[in-house]
């Protein structure tokens, strides 16, 4: 199984902060990978799709790059609306496995 | 607008069964591959599993954690994804949401979520 993980764990920023994510998977997944913003009591918004496609209507200071094992989000400029938990999601298509999040916390 | 809508959740026995429904409306059904996903309380997200569509041969798979437990099945007809779950652990405690994968791209669509309290 591909397993997937993020680093950190969990993140201090401030408004107006550029902050990036890293999500490493176990072995090579091409450019299938997604990522997701939760906010607490509410489903998962799919924010990038094949490793850098902005989803429809996501504010374009959210992108993500990488390919193989290792990913990145980047937010370029912390707004208070992006406080929240972000998931990273490999889908190779036939097991499909989320990193473990990573919380992003105002400082 | 797209909507997905899970029901069926409640407090059930260790070792009892359970069946979810997810009810799809403003797109596709047909053609989409569906999901479903859980998420116990403070935790993270973890894939249950999901079933292709029709023009994939209704072809399903799932998290080995769940694997020869659940089943998920659907009625295109009635635009209604389902998860049949059994022999129900405590640990399958989570909110279940549904979910709609598209084509090469990530899980576009998401459902509210329903809530599965296995405990005796």
């Amino acid at each position: 199984d591909i397993q997937m993980t993020q680093s950190p764990s969990a993140l201090s920023a401030s408004v107006g902060d550029r902050v990036t994510i890293t999500c490493r998977a176990s072995q090579s997944i091409s450019s299938w990978l997604a990522w997701y913003q939760q906010k607490p009591g509410k489903a998962p918004n799919l924010l990038i799709y094949k490793a850098s496609r902005l989803q429809t209507g996501v504010p374009s200071r959210f992108s993500g790059s990488g390919s193989g094992t290792e990913f990145t989000l980047t937010i370029s400029s912390l707004q208070p609306d992006d406080f929240a938990t972000y998931y990273c999601q490999q889908y190779t298509g036939y097991l499909y496995t989320f990193g473990q999040g990573t919380k992003l916390e105002i400082k | 607008e797209a909507q997905l809508v899970e029901s069926g959740g409640r407090l059930v026995q260790p070792g009892g069964s359970l069946k979810l429904s997810c009810a799809a409306s403003g797109f596709t059904f047909s053609g989409s591959a569906m999901h479903w996903v859980r998420q116990a309380s403070g935790k993270g997200l973890e894939w249950v599993g999901r079933i292709r569509s029709k023009a994939n041969s209704y072809a399903t798979t799932y998290a080995a954690s769940v694997k020869g437990r659940f089943t998920i099945s659907r009625d295109d007809s009635q635009n209604t994804a389902y998860l049949q779950m059994n022999s129900l652990k405590t640990e399958d405690t989570a909110v279940y949401y549904c979910t709609r994968h598209k084509d090469d791209e990530g899980f576009d669509y998401w459902g509210q979520g329903t809530l599965v309290t296995v405990s005796s």
